[in-house]
């Protein structure tokens, strides 16, 4: 079945650290994949997504490549600001032509930056 | 931007009771809205999808008499949770989408926090 897998948090780091969430998923066909961030308080927003092997996503200084060989969607950040502090959830939507798009999530990922 | 609010976002109520959860697109068509639990530390889990005007598709496992979900127009969808108990305290995360292809994103509501005394 479909499925997704990311690292479990919280990950903690200083402002301007460099950022890697990993996210590795298990579909068959070409789903598409998507990181969504969720701000305390606040719902879940779309932060990037890919749709095809080897795209790049990108967003806010965030960026996830579709690794088809690797079954992975890393999020990276190369300096993050406080305000990057959120949960982060990896998904994806499996392939399939016309009917809803289904999202099947990681568990998330806490992220705390402090100054 | 699409805007999808959800209330109420914290309800206690008594075992027994039956709560409602109203999830509506602002600013925006919603062809398909989507409901979701999510438990302490843990994914959102999809319960079903609900297109305007037809009967919901439920996900494997999820007891569609105990919730039920109206999707009567195209900015409101409703999720009633019947004769609530305690193990139906959970987060309640409702999203919507303005189209059925799988390029359309999904919006999200801030959740509702039910907790069942």
């Amino acid at each position: 079945g479909n499925s997704v897998t990311q690292m479990e948090g919280p990950v903690t780091l200083s402002e301007e650290a460099f950022l890697t969430i990993n996210c590795t998923y298990t579909a068959t066909g070409y789903p598409s994949l998507f990181w969504y961030v969720q701000y305390p308080g606040e719902g879940l927003q779309l932060l990037l997504k890919a749709t095809k092997a080897d795209d790049k996503g990108s967003n806010k200084g965030f960026e996830a490549t579709y690794r088809k060989e690797t079954t992975s969607f890393h999020l990276e950040k190369g300096s993050v600001q406080v305000s990057d502090s959120a949960v982060y959830f990896c998904a994806l939507s499996p392939p399939r032509g016309r009917g809803y798009n289904k999202l099947i999530f990681g568990a998330g990922t806490r992220l705390a930056v402090h100054p | 931007g699409a805007v999808v609010s959800q209330h109420p976002s914290w309800v206690i109520c008594k075992s027994g009771t039956s709560v409602k959860i109203e999830c509506r697109s602002l600013d925006f068509q919603a062809t398909t809205m989507f409901w979701y639990r999510q438990f302490p530390k843990q994914s959102l889990m999809l319960m079903a999808t609900s297109n305007e005007g037809s009967k919901a598709t439920y996900e494997q496992g999820v007891e569609k008499d105990k919730f039920l979900i109206n999707h009567a127009s195209l900015t409101l969808s409703t999720l009633t949770v019947t004769s609530a108990h305690p193990e139906d305290s959970s987060f309640y995360i409702c999203s919507a989408s303005s189209g059925e292809d799988s390029n359309q994103p999904q919006h999200f509501g801030d959740g509702t926090r039910l907790s069942i005394l």
